[in-house]
């Protein structure tokens, strides 16, 4: 069964750049037949989709933040992470790693979630 | 964007009955290619990430108690809980997919007990 974890700063100041990485373990990242994805909730709210990436780095990021994301892939180290630039204060969140299956079109495969708060 | 909506905001439901919870997209979901709903609903307890309960509006995935049902097609869906025990105790999520790779999800509705 495939497991993802999280990990990253938990504080970032207003202006730079968030950065996350997801460790997958369980399976292989270049398996094939999941897009690796990240989604946050803000405190207290809904889920947003930020993007994913395929093992061969193809990548499809929420328009929303298309500006300001970029996600990438070390199929070496069975991780993937996330960047996200010029955060503000509307970036603290739950940020979520989890796996998009092709079959069921379903996010099937959750991290347990890193809160990432944006302060100077 | 498909704009997701949820019905009721929070509902409270004695043990042992019923729970349904409405989740309307504010288009249709269903590929007319395949006659399948691009939906998926999701259960999430405080401090957790989402599960992943049921997808293509009406598919188990595998390990989930068969008292979570989905139903519905188009723009109209449901979700029960047909016999609600205390661990059902959550938010729940709808999701499409319809307009893969840009997914969206309802904003939640939160279950009680009574």
């Amino acid at each position: 069964q495939v497991q993802l974890q999280e990990s990253g700063p938990g504080l970032v100041k207003p202006s730079q750049t968030l950065s996350l990485t997801c460790t997958v373990s369980g399976g292989s990242i270049s398996s094939g037949g999941y897009y690796w994805s990240w989604i946050r909730q803000h405190p207290g709210k809904g889920l947003e989709w930020i993007g994913y990436i395929y093992y061969s780095g193809s990548t499809y990021y929420n328009p929303s933040l298309k500006s300001r994301v970029t996600i990438s892939v070390d199929t070496s180290k069975n991780q993937f992470s996330l960047k996200l630039s010029s955060v503000t204060a509307a970036d603290t969140a739950v940020y979520y790693c989890a796996t998009w299956e092709v079959s069921s079109g379903a996010f099937d495969y959750w991290g347990q979630g890193t809160l990432v708060t944006v302060s100077s | 964007d498909i704009v997701m909506t949820q019905s009721p905001d929070s509902l409270a439901v004695s043990l042992g009955e019923r729970a349904t919870i409405n989740c309307k997209s504010s288009q249709s979901v269903l590929y007319s290619s395949n006659n399948k709903n691009y939906l998926a609903w999701y259960q999430q307890k405080p401090g957790q990430p989402p599960k992943l309960l049921i997808y293509w509006a009406s598919t188990r995935e595998s390990g989930v108690p068969d008292r979570f049902s989905g139903s519905g097609s188009g723009t109209d869906f449901t979700l029960t809980i047909s016999s609600l025990q205390a661990e059902d105790v959550a938010v729940y999520y709808c999701q499409q997919y319809y307009s893969t790779p840009l997914f969206t999800f309802g904003p939640g509705t939160k279950v009680d007990i009574k």
